[in-house]
């Protein structure tokens, strides 16, 4: 089992539509959650951090849920410029360092 | 922009060879991770430096290498290069090598291709 996995998609959505992807990761002890996004041929671009008590970036809503070792991104009012791909990361910290574990990335497409 | 940079954007190189790949980190970080991202997938961890110190690595083959120098710039060496190794390498810095696990700022990569 992957230690972060995320539906690949594609999602092919219309502009203005609300998309949501999710993510589940393995490794109970992970610390801190991020969203990046990585346009084509591009180097992956912190989107936003995420907090148990789940936080909001404008039209960008991230959750997560300890428990259930899950966290999701919602957009709403999706525009063109949106169309990327969205990889989750969890941060372990093993044996006194700390790395960031990427899952494979949800690509999104914005059709008008 | 990140304030990362990498050099050099582009490279190819015959099986066999050696590469030297380098990052310049964003300014007041003293952390710096690298990681190979192959097409279609996420990337992977390669290993992180902090205070010029190897601090961790991933499931990659000790001809991955690395050096981090007192300005913290970081340098990732592959030999013995093999067509697998083709990916987008990509440097991340951070400010904190502590628990904290802080937000990571990416280069733009470097696109190796060997053939």
């Amino acid at each position: 089992r992957k230690e972060v996995e995320q539906d690949p998609g594609p999602f092919n959505v219309p502009e203005g539509a609300t998309v949501a992807f999710n993510c589940t990761y393995s490794n109970s002890a992970s610390q801190s959650f991020f969203w990046y996004r990585q346009d084509c041929r591009k180097e992956p671009k912190l989107l936003m951090s995420v907090y148990s008590s789940g936080n909001e970036d404008g039209r960008f809503t991230a959750q997560l849920n300890r428990a259930s070792q899950y966290i999701s991104l919602l957009i709403r009012d999706s525009k063109l410029s949106d169309s990327a791909t969205y990889l989750c990361v969890v941060n372990i910290y093993p044996s006194g360092t700390y790395k960031y574990i990427f899952g494979t990335g949800t690509r999104l497409k914005v059709l008008a | 922009e990140t304030g990362v940079t990498q050099s050099p954007t582009h490279l190819i190189k015959t099986r066999g060879q050696q590469v030297t790949l380098r990052c310049s980190s964003q300014s007041g970080h003293n952390t710096v991770s690298w990681y190979q991202q192959a097409l279609g997938q996420g990337p992977q961890f390669i290993f992180q430096y902090y205070r010029e110190e190897e601090n961790g690595r991933g499931n990659f083959p000790p001809r991955f290498s690395g050096l981090q120098f007192p300005n913290y710039s970081s340098e990732l060496n592959v030999n013995a290069l093999e067509l697998d190794d083709s990916a987008l390498y990509l440097c991340a810095s951070s400010r904190t090598g502590g628990r904290e696990g802080p937000e990571a700022f990416f280069g733009q990569g470097t696109r190796l291709t060997v053939v």
